[in-house]
Order: structure tokens, then C-alpha cells, then sequence
């Protein structure tokens, strides 16, 4: 199947350890993002790449550190997890313009 | 600025119309698209407009948007129980290097009775 797929869907993990979520999308597309969704639903930009390279980086704590190996993957690693980090983070992908994003189905980090 | 505002809860009867609103303050926003999220899963594409159209039609939706108010619907024709999710209007807000950024409103939670 065609599409952006993150893993894993869920992560619980304690604070002040090191987690990584990956992403991949196999619809060919130049850019890759971030998206952080917090408790109350809303959506906020993290990160942004264009084949292989950092384009946006949206006042993210430098624990956050994204990764892209290939323009057809996009991981992100974050560090000395917080209590504020529990979220749900999508990852995305678009062709390169003004194209819709395509959203992974997200993952739910829980810190404990 | 990036400052995209929706109403929060809407209920409605199956076979009804539902319509959502959202506004959104960035004028030079070329795209305006509106995604559906259902529980426990990610961001569905609905439907998207340029800004130099004032209404789109897709089977049960239609999209209208009135650029001199910055104000974009969504109206669900004949909603079905598979509508129940949370709908949220984005807006492109800067485009560079091949970017497309979005800015999302805070959603609306849609129930449908059925």
C-alpha cells in the first residue's frame, strides 16, 4: 500500500529516557514533517525537510533531534523525555510545491 | 500571523447537512484544506481549495470560501454516521523550498445522532 507509516503507534516510556519514532512514506515525495498534536487536539508544526535537508524548525527544544537518511524517511529521536512531551506526533509528506500533506496515523508518546 | 479559529462541538442528526466554519487571518494563504481526523487515527485529506475560487464541490462537500472575510465552511450534505470525527481547517502559511507549512485550527468535533 502507498503511504506514510510511522512506528510504533504507541510508546509509553519513563521520564529521562531516549526514544525514537520513525517514519517512511513510499508515495515519492521531496518533503517530510513533523507535526506535534498536543492533549486539547491542536496541531503545531515541529520540523520540515526537503530531500535529506532541515528546511523548518519550529522552536523545538534541541532534545528533538529528526533524522533523514533518504528522502523517503524521516525519524525522530528525542532525548531526556519530559512529562510535557506526551503527545501524539504525526509525521507527513508532500510533493514538493504547494501539495497536500499526507499524514501518518501518528504516535501516542506517553511519559510516565 | 497564523491564527486559525473553529468553533469546538457540532451535533447532528443522520441525513442532515452539517456545516463548519473556520477563520483564518494569513490573506496571502494560496491553499485552504480541510482534513478529518477519526478516533485513534491520523489526519485524512478531505478536500483543499485554491484562494482564487470561491466554492468547490466533492460529491457530499462543499467548500466556500470568502477571502474578503478570510472565512472558510465546510458542509457535509446527507451526514452519515462515518462522518463522527474532528474536522480541521489548515491553511498554507509559507512556502520555500519545496515547503508546504500548514496551520491548523483547533478542530471541530463532529457527532452525528443516528
Amino acid at each position: 500500500d502507498t503511504a506514510v507509516s510511522q512506528t510504533p503507534k504507541y510508546l509509553v516510556t519513563q521520564m529521562g529516557n531516549d526514544k525514537s519514532i520513525k517514519c517512511e512514506q513510499n508515495l515519492g515525495h521531496d518533503t517530510m514533517y513533523w507535526y506535534k498534536q498536543d492533549s486539547k487536539k491542536f496541531l503545531k508544526i515541529m520540523f520540515s525537510y526537503n530531500n535529506k535537508e532541515l528546511i523548518i524548525n519550529e522552536t523545538v527544544p534541541n532534545r528533538f533531534s529528526p533524522k533523514s537518511p533518504d528522502k523517503a524517511h524521516l525519524n525522530l529521536h528525542i532525548n531526556s523525555l519530559e512529562l510535557g512531551d506526551s503527545a501524539v506526533y504525526f509525521c507527513a509528506s508532500s510533493q514538493a510545491g504547494l501539495t497536500p500533506l499526507h499524514f501518518g496515523n501518528g504516535t501516542r508518546l506517553t511519559v510516565t | 500571523g497564523e491564527d486559525v479559529e473553529q468553533s469546538l462541538f457540532l451535533s447532528v442528526r443522520e441525513g442532515d447537512s452539517s456545516v463548519i466554519n473556520c477563520t483564518y487571518t494569513d490573506s496571502s494563504s494560496t491553499y485552504l484544506y480541510w482534513y478529518k481526523q477519526e478516533p485513534g487515527a491520523g489526519l485524512q485529506l478531505l478536500t483543499y481549495i485554491f484562494s482564487n475560487m470561491d466554492m468547490k464541490q466533492d460529491q457530499r462537500l462543499t467548500v466556500l470560501l470568502n477571502k474578503k472575510d478570510k472565512h472558510l465552511s465546510l458542509r457535509i450534505a446527507d451526514t452519515q454516521t462515518g462522518d463522527s470525527a474532528i474536522y480541521f481547517c489548515a491553511e498554507s502559511i509559507a512556502q520555500w523550498s519545496g515547503n508546504n507549512r500548514l496551520a491548523f485550527g483547533k478542530g471541530n468535533q463532529v457527532v452525528v445522532i443516528p
